[in-house]
């Protein structure tokens, strides 16, 4: 069954970047043309998608994130990342990392990581 | 951006009673060419990362109970609860995946 962790630091502090990374197991992420995606929730708030990308290394982003963000992947440690430039408060929020499933769910996100909380404080 | 609105924002059903909840998308999420609407349903207990319910408006992921059914198209949706139970105290989200920045609903809290 596959599986998603995220991983990294949950306190980072205003200005510096939010790095955090998603670990695959149960299955390869370059097995299939999966959307790897990060999700963030701030607390008691809805849901922003930031971006995804796919196996072959091509990303798209949300453009309300003005640049600050970049999206990786590492198939050989099964793994994909997020980096956050230049926080702020306002980017404390629960990060999840997300992913698509193959046909028919292949527009569905039907595997979620149980999400890292980030504070963003001095 | 396709902007999502979701309503009620927040929503009290008695046990066993029929939940509606709504979701309006900004522009149609059917994609002519297969027919398909890029509309999921999630489901979210606190402390919890969402789960997905439904893809292509209506298609019901497995393990998800028959009383809950996703209906609509073009740019009204419906995700209904036939019968609620407890465990069904939860926010749901609806999504669209037809074109990036994918988009979510604001949320509607569906409690007892």
């Amino acid at each position: 069954q596959v599986q998603l962790q995220e991983s990294g630091p949950g306190l980072v502090k205003p200005s510096e970047t939010l790095s955090l990374t998603c670990t695959v197991t149960g299955d390869s992420i370059n097995s299939y043309n999966y959307h790897l995606t990060w999700i963030r929730q701030p607390a008691g708030k809805g849901l922003e998608w930031l971006g995804r990308i796919y196996p072959n290394g091509r990303a798209t982003y949300n453009a309300s994130l003005n640049n600050r963000v970049t999206i990786s992947a590492d198939t050989a440690k099964n793994q994909f990342s997020l980096e956050l430039r230049s926080v702020t408060a306002a980017d404390t929020a629960v990060y999840f990392c997300a992913r698509t499933g193959k046909p028919p769910r292949d527009y569905a996100f039907n595997v979620w990581g149980q999400g890292i909380l980030v504070t963003v404080s001095s | 951006d396709i902007v999502m609105t979701q309503s009620p924002d927040s929503l009290g059903v008695s046990l066993g009673e029929r939940a509606t909840i709504n979701c309006r998308s900004s522009q149609s999420v059917l994609y002519n060419s297969n027919n398909l609407n890029y509309l999921t349903w999630f489901q979210q207990k606190p402390g919890q990362p969402p789960r997905l319910l439904f893809w292509w408006a209506s298609d019901r992921e497995s393990g998800v109970p028959d009383r809950f059914s996703g209906s609509g198209s073009g740019t009204n949706f419906t995700l209904t609860i036939s019968s609620l139970q407890p465990e069904d105290v939860a926010v749901y989200y609806c999504q669209q995946y037809y074109k990036t920045p994918l988009t979510f609903g604001g949320g509607t809290r569906v409690d007892i």
